[in-house]
């Protein structure tokens, strides 16, 4: 599965638009982009994933390069209680297992 | 629908002592997973299996063991605690679907402390 790479943290305005960033260069064609986030200490949950079309659910959106090398995930309309930590995976195939980078602490504020 | 559930939700040993981490799902899920999340840091793969019968070490096996005789059930086994092992132990599942990926869903976690 493809390395992924995020900045360590971001702030965003509550009622702004927050955009994370994830780099994915060496991803390969049948791997797919998964977001995850945990807040505070609780166990991560899925936000959206996508291959190589932009997606959107009730949660987020997320952007992927035509070349696929980079994503983002984008929370339209971020509020306090999305103040979490965001991680982006590369997987590929039903045999993969989610290896958990760093990720982007998103600090959301009033 | 209780998902995947982790008993207990905290738990202090003592250096040396053993303990059963509990993790159950009721989504018939093929795949579960063991995490620790060390404090700071991102979660690691410590055990998985991909069904009944079947498993696997991760990133991080060492000190624990795992057995998966239901598809259920998945419980983690410490013998002889150690300080080091001291860290929140996530439990996840999803289900297989032939060749697509599908999301992970994660229990509450257990918050062990080894003094």
């Amino acid at each position: 599965d493809a390395k992924t790479t995020q900045p360590p943290s971001m702030d965003c305005a509550e009622g702004r638009a927050a955009n994370l960033p994830c780099n994915h260069s060496t991803i390969s064609g049948n791997e797919y982009v998964y977001w995850y986030r945990q807040i505070h200490s609780q166990g991560p949950q899925y936000i959206i994933h996508g291959l190589k079309n932009n997606e959107t659910n009730e949660m987020a959106s997320l952007i992927i390069t035509e070349d696929r090398k980079s994503s983002t995930l984008i929370l339209p309309h971020a509020t306090l209680r999305d103040t979490a930590v965001y991680y982006c995976i590369a997987i590929g195939g039903s045999q993969g297992n989610l290896i958990f980078g760093k990720g982007t602490k998103l600090s959301v504020k009033p | 629908n209780a998902g995947v559930t982790q008993t207990p939700k905290f738990r202090i040993l003592k250096i040396g002592q053993s303990m059963t981490l509990q993790c159950t799902q009721d989504m018939n899920h093929n795949y579960m997973y063991w995490y620790r999340q060390d404090p700071g840091m991102g979660l690691k793969l410590i055990y998985y299996s991909v069904g009944a019968g079947i498993t696997d070490k991760g990133e991080v096996p060492n000190g624990y063991n795992v057995s998966r005789s239901t598809t259920e059930d998945f419980p983690l086994r410490l013998e002889l605690a150690a300080p080091s092992q001291t860290s929140v132990y996530f439990c996840a599942s999803r289900a297989g679907q032939g060749r697509r990926y599908t999301e992970a869903f994660f229990g509450q976690g257990t918050r062990l402390t080894v003094v």
